[in-house]
């Protein structure tokens, strides 16, 4: 069974800043990974996603991660951020070498807070 | 996309609920997902052409339905007060490829 730690609940940051949302994931299997955002009152989006290949990721509205497997962490970054990215943002895994019937593995979420 | 219905809905304890969910066009593949307030989606179980193929650590009295027209549904018997959440449906080609979410049905039991 796979699970997945998002290190920090709450993290602020100002606008044009750099942010790093954290996650950390454990498996005894290879992964596939992947970073949703939700917006309130809203379903869920996907930013990104990891199934093989290079290391580094990127996304949609600027966001880039980097898988790294020794450290079995999938950390998400943006470079400068902007007021609407505030939201809840969540990384998840599914086992890569099933069919996928165990779904998906959801960490309980970073919620992003941009301030002025 | 995927859609859900209905967005909220109130009911009482030991009641039964349906949840309905239509698929992206093309997709054989259904997922169902519970979210707790401040917690991330659980599994609940996923339709593979109809049929389950996979759930998650929930009980019998979760159930569901895939049906060939892109719809499938979430039926929930003998509701419970920690039964209220946002329940989200999730569709895909593929059992384990890319999963589009829908906005969600928020069900509150009373």
């Amino acid at each position: 069974a796979q699970s997945v730690t998002q290190l920090d609940s709450q993290v602020p940051v100002f606008e044009e800043a750099p942010v790093e949302l954290r996650c950390n994931y454990s498996s005894s299997v290879s992964v596939y990974l992947f970073w949703y955002v939700q917006y309130p009152n809203q379903g869920l989006q996907l930013l990104l996603k990891y199934l093989s290949g290079s290391t580094l990721v990127k996304g949609i509205n600027g966001f880039e991660a980097e898988f790294n497997k020794s450290q079995t962490s999938f950390h998400l970054r943006k470079p400068s951020v902007h007021i609407s990215d505030t939201a809840e943002y969540f990384c998840a895994v599914s086992e890569g070498s099933g069919g996928g019937a165990d779904g998906l593995t959801f960490g309980k979420g970073t919620h992003l807070i941009i301030q002025p | 996309g995927v859609t859900q219905s209905p967005t909220h809905l109130i009911k009482t304890r030991g009641q039964q609920v349906t949840l309905r969910c239509s698929s992206q066009s093309g997709h054989n593949t259904v997922s169902w997902y519970q979210q707790a307030l401040g917690q991330g989606p659980q599994f609940i179980f996923q339709y593979y052409r109809e049929e389950e193929n996979g759930r998650g650590n929930f009980p019998p009295r979760f159930s569901g339905l895939q049906f060939p027209n892109d719809s499938s549904e979430l039926n929930v018997n003998a509701l419970e007060l920690d039964d209220s959440a946002l329940y989200l449906c999730a569709s895909s080609f593929g059992t384990n490829t890319e999963a589009f979410f829908g906005q969600g049905t928020r069900l509150t039991v009373v």
